[in-house]
């Protein structure tokens, strides 16, 4: 069965400091992994995916087979980055989304 | 607005008096789901459903059932909630297959005393 794994519950940073979480998974097929995000009174809304390859919000994210993660990374965290993020896998099949047990960013002023 | 709506989105219950979390999406997507959402313990899938009269268990199903008569519905029904079951719940829809975004409800908290 898939698991997937954030080891930081609480991740505190400064402002312009940058910031990574972290995210392992496990998974006997291949992948899909994606990141999620909650803002503080706000629905969980998807941040981005690793086969679009993109940066959303400076927000880049690789997916390391070799090592099974799929980490976070910002250069420079904002104040507004503040937020529950959360890792997850689907199945290769299917629509089924695994998650982590998030994270909780704090960037301080 | 493509939007998914649940309700209430605010609950206080006994033990044992049955309730339903309604959760309706406009988006015509196939797939459904719903999630609880604990500390520590992110984001456990309780039920989903792949599309009409299609459901099936998810990790955390003890003490819930669903059911999927219309496309666009998808309650959550605790036949006789217990303490334990005081949580965040989540709906979410999507496209079925490929790697679309899920799309998340606004959250029902669910109290029971």
């Amino acid at each position: 069965a898939q698991r997937v794994t954030q080891p930081e519950k609480l991740l505190s940073v400064f402002k312009g400091a940058p910031v990574e979480l972290k995210c392992n998974y496990s998974y006997s097929g291949s992948p899909e992994l994606f990141w999620y995000v909650q803002y503080s009174r706000q629905r969980l809304q998807l941040l981005l995916r690793h086969i679009s390859r993109e940066s959303i919000k400076g927000f880049t994210a690789d997916l390391n087979k070799g090592e099974t993660s799929f980490h976070l990374k910002k250069p420079f965290a904002q104040e507004e980055d503040s937020a529950m993020y959360y890792c997850a896998l689907k199945e290769t099949s299917g629509s089924r989304l695994t998650f982590g047990e998030g994270t909780q960013l704090t960037v301080n002023p | 607005e493509a939007q998914v709506t649940q309700n209430p989105r605010y609950l206080i219950t006994v033990t044992g008096k049955k309730l339903t979390v309604t959760c309706s999406q406009n988006m015509n997507h196939e797939y459904m789901s719903w999630y609880r959402q604990d500390p520590g313990l992110g984001l456990r899938q309780i039920y989903y459903s792949m599309n009409v009269e299609v459901t099936d268990k998810g990790d955390v199903p003890e003490g819930y059932k669903v059911s999927r008569k219309e496309k666009r519905n998808f309650p959550l029904i605790l036949e006789s909630p217990s303490p334990n079951q005081t949580s965040l719940y989540f709906c979410a829809s999507t496209v079925a297959g490929g790697s679309y975004e899920q799309y998340f409800g606004p959250g029902t908290r669910l109290t029971v005393t």
